[in-house]
């Protein structure tokens, strides 16, 4: 596609719900990225995906956040049992290569509410 | 965590001067920075990146400089128009890692 696409642009859920998120990456990208972006914050790394190897989850906040890239191309973000600090814009971009020095093209994000 | 932060929050410039974008970082280890724009309701977009073996980068209208003594970059926006309101971030990143860190961001905002 033309650039990152990200779905729902605007996710409002309650309390204890479970939400997806979705990343469609630039084509040929191999790299994939998710951020959580808090309100007046900067961009807080979630997890890496490169190719067929296994993803960086280190900067997943907890136990109910999990990623899945399907066929090296779409991602979806999970949450489930919402909480309220969860609310937040989730980013996704992706890049050629999982190399440091190549540049990361990010979608519109995802704004996350939850009541 | 990196630390990467900023020195002023907010910066209003009247339209057609200069702007300068601070950015400290904490890791001497860190050898590739970029700075991103992000305008309301946007991701982030590249706009200029720099290693540590230079000192200075130039692009359209941008200018990066690093300074690996003190940990310091900063961006220049020369003649900012309107357009260029928006929020800075710098990320810094370490070769063969996966993860950059970024600042909080900078608003700038233009006064026509």
């Amino acid at each position: 596609g033309a650039g990152v696409s990200q779905s729902p642009s605007n996710k409002v859920t309650e309390k204890g719900k479970d939400v997806e998120l979705r990343c469609d990456p630039i084509s040929g990208h191999t790299a994939l990225y998710w951020y959580r972006q808090s309100l007046g914050q900067g961009l807080e790394f979630l997890i890496y995906f490169q190719g067929n190897s296994a993803p960086d989850k280190s900067g997943l906040p907890s136990d109910r956040f999990s990623a899945e890239r399907t066929g090296g191309s779409v991602s979806t973000l999970t949450i489930q049992r919402t909480q309220q600090e969860d609310s937040a814009v989730y980013l996704c971009a992706s890049s050629l290569q999982g190399l440091s020095k190549n540049i990361q093209y990010f979608g519109a994000g995802t704004r996350l509410s939850v009541l | 965590g990196e630390s990467v932060g900023l020195h002023l929050p907010t910066l209003s410039v009247q339209e057609g001067d200069n702007s300068i974008i601070n950015c400290a970082y904490s890791n001497s280890a860190s050898d590739y920075f970029i700075w991103y724009k992000q305008e309301s309701g946007k991701g982030p977009q590249f706009i200029i990146d720099i290693r540590s073996n230079m000192d200075k980068r130039q692009g359209q209208r941008v200018t990066v400089l690093l300074n690996k003594t003190v940990k310091h970059l900063s961006l220049q926006i020369a003649a900012t128009q309107p357009g260029d309101s928006a929020v800075y971030f710098c990320a810094e990143n370490m070769e063969n890692f996966n993860k950059f860190y970024f600042g909080s961001g900078t608003k700038l905002n233009v006064k026509p």
